[in-house]
């Protein structure tokens, strides 16, 4: 069972405010992904971290949406202007190495009314 | 863009019997295809996996197939049991040093009911 940690379940925004959520990887996992699933099951890669640096990330995430991985701290992934589109549920995964199985925590639910 | 496609978007079987969810995928460079379940409000659970160097792979009751040349793979449930039912997603990934970081693209999910 994965013991990849994500908080807040379920977050509620208006229109244009920020949106935070966290992660806690699995203990010795330095690679760290966020993904977007929305209503329909579609899934968006946003971006992923090996340790504290950035591998790839998506356009998407390069404008409104920001992420970091600090040493010793929870992964963070931010919204800084939400929009109704932005209401999915945000899956953050950790891997031993980027070639091995990603295992997912339980998600943020993000409503953005 | 590179595009995972999942055929069956509800089955349903008895219990007991085999399920089978299709998946097809277009880049070519896809080398790991791993399969998840998930149960309603929560995240999504590691299955099982296949890469590209077998074309087959079994891990008790699920089988893993890989065929390279039709970019087709596909997940077996044999013995099926209730609490099986879930909605199962397959995934398509380069790799690492495909260019992508090993993101996952996903189908779009095959919701399984397994009726006692």
């Amino acid at each position: 069972n994965s013991k990849v940690i994500q908080t807040p379940r379920y977050l509620v925004k208006g229109q244009g405010q920020k949106a935070k959520m966290r992660c806690i990887p699995e203990k010795g996992h330095p690679v760290v992904f966020w993904y977007q699933q929305n209503k329909n099951n579609e899934f968006k890669f946003l971006i992923n971290f090996q340790n504290q640096e950035v591998l790839q990330q998506i356009d998407m995430t390069e404008k409104r949406f920001s992420a970091e991985c600090p040493s010793n701290s929870p992964c963070s992934l931010e919204i800084q202007s939400s929009e109704a589109g932005d209401s999915a549920l945000y899956l953050c995964a950790s891997s031993l190495n980027s070639v091995y199985e990603q295992y997912f925590g339980p998600g943020t639910r993000l409503t953005v009314l | 863009g590179e595009k995972v496609e999942q055929h069956e978007s509800t089955l349903s079987v008895r219990e007991g019997d085999s399920a089978v969810i299709n998946c097809t995928y277009t880049d070519t460079a896809s080398s790991y295809f791993p399969w998840y379940k998930q149960e309603a409000g929560k995240g999504l659970h590691f299955v099982i996996d296949i890469r590209s160097n077998v074309d087959r792979k079994q891990s008790q009751r699920l089988i893993v197939l890989l065929d390279k040349k039709a970019k087709r793979f596909s997940l077996h449930i044999t013995a099926t049991q209730p609490e099986d039912s879930a909605i199962y997603f397959c995934a398509a990934s380069t790799g690492f040093y495909g260019g992508s970081g090993n993101k996952l693209i996903f189908g779009t999910g095959t919701l399984l009911s397994v009726k006692p």
